[in-house]
């Protein structure tokens, strides 16, 4: 357990669909962060929130949509997404946001898209 | 960012000593060394971090030299549930933004 949950921890979704994923951390962290990880390939980093405000994207399609409405809170909004966009969502969260900072991982998300 | 070079995979034994060395040869002064461990399905997991020459914690110790090219990461008596990807990140302090690159990570095969 590292303080970080996240929701669904499984989700399969068609193209034409709309969802969320959520990340909540319980550790008073100030920045939250969204990786992608596919089958045999690297964490992918793709958004960065430091203080609820975005600091890094990652060229991530406008599919991907993050949200951060409090320092306790990340969102992921998807839509008409692709087969490849399958993968392991994480979720990440850090007291700052400064490069050594240790980050603290949730569990992920599985997601399929069909 | 530097960029690490780890091996791809390594096969050990219960109760054996792992070290998995890390090869960064454009690291910076201001560059930490991190190492972290990710179970199947699971987000890493930060195991210690090093600077400069050695750091022991509960879990590993972290053995750099002295011209920071390369660390090594080192497990005393492994066991079955130590069969992970084992991933060596360099960074440094500072910057608006905190870019944690992964590479692929050196998966260990722990065998009864």
């Amino acid at each position: 357990e590292t303080g970080v949950t996240q929701t669904p921890r499984h989700l399969v979704m068609g193209m034409t669909n709309k969802k969320s994923l959520k990340c909540e951390q319980h550790l008073g962290h100030n920045a939250m962060y969204w990786y992608k990880q596919s089958a045999k390939k690297p964490l992918e980093l793709m958004f960065v929130y430091s203080l609820e405000e975005r600091v890094e994207n990652n060229s991530v399609p406008s599919r991907f949509s993050p949200e951060c409405p409090n320092s306790s809170h990340l969102f992921l909004h998807l839509h008409t997404l692709q087969p490849e966009d399958s993968a392991l969502y994480l979720c990440a969260s850090s007291q700052g946001s400064g490069m050594v900072e240790t980050q603290y991982f949730g569990p992920g998300t599985r997601l399929l898209v069909l | 960012l530097a960029k690490t070079t780890q091996p791809i995979s390594m096969d050990s034994y219960e109760g054996q000593e792992v070290n998995i060395t890390c090869s960064h040869n454009n690291i910076a002064t201001n560059d930490y060394i991190t190492w972290y461990q990710q179970f199947p399905s699971q987000g890493p997991r930060f195991i210690i971090q090093g600077y400069k020459t050695k750091v022991t914690n509960e879990v590993a110790s972290l053995f750099i030299p002295a011209d920071r090219k390369s660390s090594t990461l080192s497990l005393p008596r492994v066991s079955l549930s130590d069969t992970a990807v084992y991933y060596c990140l360099v960074g440094a302090y500072g910057g608006a933004t905190n870019k944690l690159i992964f590479g692929t990570g050196t998966l260990l095969a722990v065998q009864p």
